[in-house]
Parts: C-alpha cells; sequence; structure tokens
C-alpha cells in the first residue's frame, strides 16, 4: 500500500450523519486524490489536488467535500447530501497530477446504515 | 461520451496458459494508459504504463500493447499462476493528467 495509510478500514454511520475520511502519505507527494468504487466496476475520481489548499473537482463531487491544509493529508467528507453513501472509498498519490503512477491507500469500506 | 470497456467481467484459464485482456475506448484521446492489479477488499497497484507513441511495454511474465487506431490495449500474462488471479483494471490518462478508470476484468487461473 506504498506510504498511504487511510483510516478506518470499516465504518458505520446513520444516514443523515457526516462522515469523515483519513487519508495521510508521507511519499513527499504533490497530487492527491479521491475515488469511490463500487461493486463490479471501476473507479470514479471524486476530487482531486495539486498541491496544499487547492483542489478540483473530479466526476461526481456533489454531496463531498475535501480540504488539503497540508502536503501529507486529503480528508474526505462524505456528508448528508450525498444520496448513496455507501461504497469503497480509495485514496491515492502521485509525484503530480501529470505523474505518471498512482500509489493507492488499502481503502476505506463505508456503510450507511 | 467517454467510454472505456474491459473485455467480459471474468477470465478463467488453465495455469500455465497465457492470459489475455482487452482495454477499448472511444471518444478519447489518451497520452498514456496503464494497468493496474487489484485484490479483493485492496487497493489497486501499478503494474505497467505505455505511452501513446509506444507499441508494446514488457516486464516479466507481462506484455501490454497499444493501438491507438484500433483505440485498444492488449495486457497479457504469460505462464500464468494461480496467484495472478485478480481483477485488472485499465486507466486511460490524458496530457491533463487525470485517469478515467475501466470497470476491470476479473482473472481467475485455475491450477
Amino acid at each position: 500500500d506504498g506510504g498511504i495509510t487511510q483510516s478506518p478500514k470499516y465504518l458505520f454511520r446513520k444516514e443523515g450523519q457526516n462522515v469523515t475520511l483519513s487519508c495521510e502519505q508521507n511519499l513527499n507527494h504533490d497530487a492527491m486524490y479521491w475515488y469511490r468504487q463500487d461493486p463490479g466496476q471501476g473507479l470514479r475520481l471524486i476530487y482531486y489536488s495539486q498541491i496544499v489548499n487547492d483542489f478540483q473537482k473530479g466526476d461526481i463531487a456533489e454531496g463531498y467535500s475535501v480540504s488539503r491544509e497540508k502536503k501529507e493529508s486529503f480528508p474526505l467528507t462524505v456528508t448528508s447530501a450525498q444520496k448513496n453513501p455507501t461504497a469503497f472509498y480509495l485514496c491515492a498519490s502521485s509525484l503530480r497530477v501529470r505523474a505518471d503512477t498512482q500509489y493507492f491507500g488499502p481503502g476505506t469500506r463505508l456503510t450507511v446504515l | 461520451s467517454q467510454k472505456i470497456e474491459q473485455n467480459s467481467e471474468a477470465l478463467n484459464i488453465q495455469e500455465g496458459k497465457t492470459a489475455t485482456l482487452t482495454c477499448n475506448y472511444t471518444n478519447y484521446s489518451p497520452a498514456y494508459l496503464q494497468w493496474y492489479r487489484q485484490d479483493p477488499g485492496r487497493g489497486p497497484v501499478f503494474l505497467l504504463l505505455i505511452r501513446e507513441n509506444e507499441k508494446e511495454k514488457r516486464k516479466e511474465r507481462l506484455k501490454v500493447t497499444f493501438d491507438t487506431t484500433l483505440k485498444q490495449s492488449l495486457f497479457h500474462i504469460t505462464a500464468s499462476q494461480p496467484a495472478d488471479s485478480a481483477t485488472y483494471l485499465c486507466a486511460l490518462n490524458t496530457n491533463a493528467g487525470k485517469s478515467t478508470f475501466g470497470d476491470g476484468t476479473t482473472l481467475t487461473v485455475k491450477p
């Protein structure tokens, strides 16, 4: 899992509650990403960040928010506005946004009851 | 609209045979293409990258080809082993750097 940690591995929340997923990297990478993966499907980009204090929406940003106050950290908040939040969430980083390879964390499986 | 298709959801082969996975795309002009391996409940792991001006890349038992005319990449695993069983994802990247992933192909290698 290459220097990227995500916590917790499993997370349960009640409907209507906001929840924040943690992502930390010690690879000194500038770029960080959040993806969502649903069963049998590929990864869909939620948000990405090229540098500290900067981030852009991906393909499915509605109902999510992020912050990038430190280079090492890129937390994702799943808000109550996200209609189908139950999914597997993956964080990744790369040297730069236009770099070749993304390194992924182990993922957080979020279940909203 | 842009679309990435990976061949059949599941591929079953016998140990020792060559597995061939396909990634087709439409309405896309990728600068490069990547293949990742994903095991159940874990994050993807990078395997190989091939650029638009390259025809073929190899790494040990893995080979990737990239045909921009056919808009297709083929991913081969030779002398397959049960340990190669996993889901394989292709990802296309434009010069802007954003990656778009296919849905993946689940490979099962039977002993």
